[in-house]
């Protein structure tokens, strides 16, 4: 497809358990960023990868959280030894203008359920 | 820490209603975006506002950017139950290539 693709959609799982989400941006965009977004809450940045540069981590709320983006694609977000607390809905987004902020193209979002 | 507040939080108004939600800041914004989000889709940009003072508008939509750019302001025109959806605003953060969003304003059309 021609938008940011996200797997799983839905996710629940049982306290303790590890879980990975996956995000396919959008073919030639340098920029990938993951978000995380709370009931009631705005979009709270977790991590930005662009093209080969070490990534802006400092989002990421734990060490429990960690992400990858491999051959400048497709990226996953691992959260580790889940808690409640993680229940959210987690956010890719990828852009094409590198160091300048421009638009960024969503995908639809992972929802995760921690049991 | 840059911060961007919306209000109102929720606003639920009648079919063919004008309103206005904010977005503001005590910090300086270089420019700042506007996005709507659907249930169960990710944010999609309206409009980025980078002049202060400027003023752009999308159809039934305007966006204002305030003059010292620390504060925007959204107006829409005769509300349909179409533009139902939580706002969004989003500036970068100064230092590093994220972008800040508010904790947006959740608007309800009734038809």
């Amino acid at each position: 497809g021609a938008g940011v693709s996200q797997s799983p959609s839905n996710k629940v799982t049982e306290k303790g358990k590890d879980v990975e989400l996956r995000c396919d941006p959008i073919s030639g965009h340098t920029a990938l960023y993951w978000y995380r977004q709370s009931l009631g809450q705005g979009l709270e940045f977790l991590i930005y990868f662009q093209g080969n540069s070490a990534p802006d981590k400092s989002g990421l709320p734990s060490d429990r959280f960690s992400a990858e983006r491999t051959g400048g694609s497709v990226s996953t977000l691992t959260i580790q030894r889940t808690q409640q607390e993680d229940s959210a809905v987690y956010l890719c987004a990828s852009s094409s203008l590198g160091l300048n902020t421009g638009e960024l193209f969503f995908g639809e979002g992972s929802r995760l359920t921690v049991l | 820490t840059q911060l961007l507040e919306q209000s109102p939080q929720f606003l639920s108004i009648q079919e063919g209603e004008n309103l206005t939600v904010y977005c503001n800041s005590s910090s300086v914004f270089s420019s700042l975006q506007w996005y709507r989000q659907e249930p169960g889709e990710g944010p999609v940009l309206l409009v980025t506002v980078v002049t202060g003072g400027e003023v752009k508008k999308l159809k039934r939509l305007t966006f204002q950017f305030g003059d010292a750019r620390k504060d925007s302001s959204l107006h829409i025109t005769a509300a349909q139950p179409g533009d139902t959806g939580l706002y969004l605003c989003a500036g970068p953060t100064a230092g590093s290539y994220q972008l800040t969003f508010g904790k947006g304003t959740k608007l309800s059309v009734i038809p």
